[in-house]
């Protein structure tokens, strides 16, 4: 009955290396998050996507790319790694009510390293 | 731009003292704050949300409070015990520059309850 679900758990590649993050929500939301944890902790969004509309935010080069092939999945494909991109990866969902406000749940994370 | 700060960083108690966690934001505009808890290598348990329209809310021994105004929150763990030890983080939701709904997170305070 997980709510929030991330694949894989742990990610160890090279530089210059093209992977992917799954994330699956079963809570029936209607938005879905990525966030970025860096070596200092420190949690910044990346994304939202909810009713295929899809919202990047400023600091996320283009090289990330996230795509959702239906509401309930939010995957996040990145390209051409690079060593700064190390850090825990969160997925996250909320439901979609008017005047915003809405509680997210997050998944347990993927700690990606680039080598 | 909406800065989260939270002090202390790192805390310790003894076990059974009730504690205050802090937490404080730079813009009154928001929608709700949330506090999460984060184990080490774990993902983020949302402990309380607090709508923009509501002072305080309760769950067992956690009562978190909301000063919109002032841009203050606080955590209060009553009777505090070994598995409260974790980081707390304080997340303030509300729009970001993009039009998408977001948290901004604090950085944290490493609390350890010492048995």
């Amino acid at each position: 009955d997980t709510a929030v679900s991330q694949t894989p758990k742990y990610l160890v590649t090279q530089m210059g290396n093209d992977k992917s993050i799954k994330c699956e929500q079963n809570l029936g939301h209607d938005t879905m998050y990525w966030y970025k944890q860096d070596s200092k902790k420190f949690l910044k969004i990346m994304f939202s996507y909810n009713n295929k509309e899809l919202i990047i935010n400023e600091t996320v080069p283009n090289r990330f790319s996230p795509k959702s092939p239906d509401k309930a999945h939010l995957n996040l494909h990145i390209n051409s790694l690079e060593l700064g991109d190390s850090a825990v990866y969160f997925c996250a969902s909320s439901l979609l009510l008017a005047g915003g406000g809405n509680e997210q749940f997050f998944g347990p994370g993927t700690r990606l390293t680039v080598l | 731009k909406q800065e989260v700060t939270q002090i202390p960083a790192a805390l310790s108690v003894p076990e059974g003292e009730n504690l205050v966690l802090n937490c404080s934001f730079t813009d009154s505009a928001i929608y709700n704050l949330q506090w999460f808890r984060q184990d080490p290598g774990k993902g983020l348990t949302s402990l309380l949300l607090i709508q923009s329209s509501q002072r305080e809310q309760t769950s067992g021994r956690l009562n978190a409070s909301l000063d919109k105004s002032s841009g203050r929150s606080t955590l209060y763990i009553a009777a505090s015990q070994p598995g409260d030890s974790a980081t707390y983080l304080c997340a303030v939701g509300g729009i970001s520059n993009f039009g998408n709904e977001k948290l901004t997170f604090g950085t944290g305070t490493r609390l350890t309850i010492i048995p």
